[in-house]
């Protein structure tokens, strides 16, 4: 029973516009979420994250959102470039203890120039 | 620079052999974790170690192995008794594990082995 769900296995944009991944989740006690990058053959790197006390958060072309209520959150990109092509892992942790991470089945990007 | 190193990139394995995936970090953290990703899943923590010495199963830990000797490594063994071992294994580490995940304490990855049985 995944706890973390990428329903979008792949994802098609157009460089300069906007992409959107999704990432839902089941456990209530989740309060920290991130997104991982990973490109072929490399190890995943953190790109951003946001608490559960906040709804938004904002690092140059990325921006999180999430909504608890929902148990959604997602992913902008704006704009998309070339570059950005890669596959989004969502995940999602619960505070001490344990403080493992667990996450979805990834969504792959494709941005076309 | 500071990091991780997995080795070997590839590996090839025939059935019944047991294979140990090398994971070195210079980052000085605490925290090592081993998890696996299969096509279409998210990554399976397979073992993690939060202090020399002592390790911790994960949610896949049937049919692997792990040591922890030393601070900077914590190898892997995918043994015969794991059905399905064919995945790509990426090793993690963190600096503090008791300390909550948040932006300035994340999972810092290697760049990961692929496995491969033949």
């Amino acid at each position: 029973d995944q706890q973390v769900k990428q329903n979008s296995p792949s994802l098609s944009v157009q460089e300069g516009r906007i992409s959107i991944l999704n990432c839902d989740y089941t456990n209530s006690m989740f309060d920290y979420f991130l997104w991982y990058k990973k490109y072929p053959a490399e190890g995943p790197t953190f790109l951003i994250s946001i608490s559960s006390i906040k709804d938004k958060n904002e690092d140059g072309r990325f921006t999180v959102f999430l909504n608890k209520s929902a148990k959604h959150l997602s992913l902008h990109i704006v704009p998309s470039q070339p570059g950005d092509s890669a596959v989004y892992f969502c995940a999602a942790s619960v505070s001490p203890p344990g403080n493992m991470l667990t996450f979805g089945g990834g969504t792959r990007l494709m941005v076309k120039p | 620079d500071g990091g991780i190193t997995q080795s070997p990139k590839y590996l090839f394995r025939k059935e019944g052999q047991n294979v140990t995936l090398s994971c070195e970090q210079n980052l000085n953290h605490d925290a090592m974790y081993w998890y696996r990703q299969d096509p279409g899943q998210g990554l399976r923590l397979i073992y993690y170690s939060q202090i020399v010495n002592d390790f911790q199963k994960g949610d896949i830990a049937e049919g692997y192995s792990v040591s922890r000797e030393k601070k900077e490594s914590f190898p892997l063994t995918v043994t015969s008794a794991q059905k399905n071992p064919t995945a790509f294994y990426l090793c993690a580490s963190k600096k503090d594990p008791l300390v909550p995940i948040s932006g300035a304490n994340v999972l810092t990855f290697g760049a990961g082995s692929r496995l491969t049985v033949l």
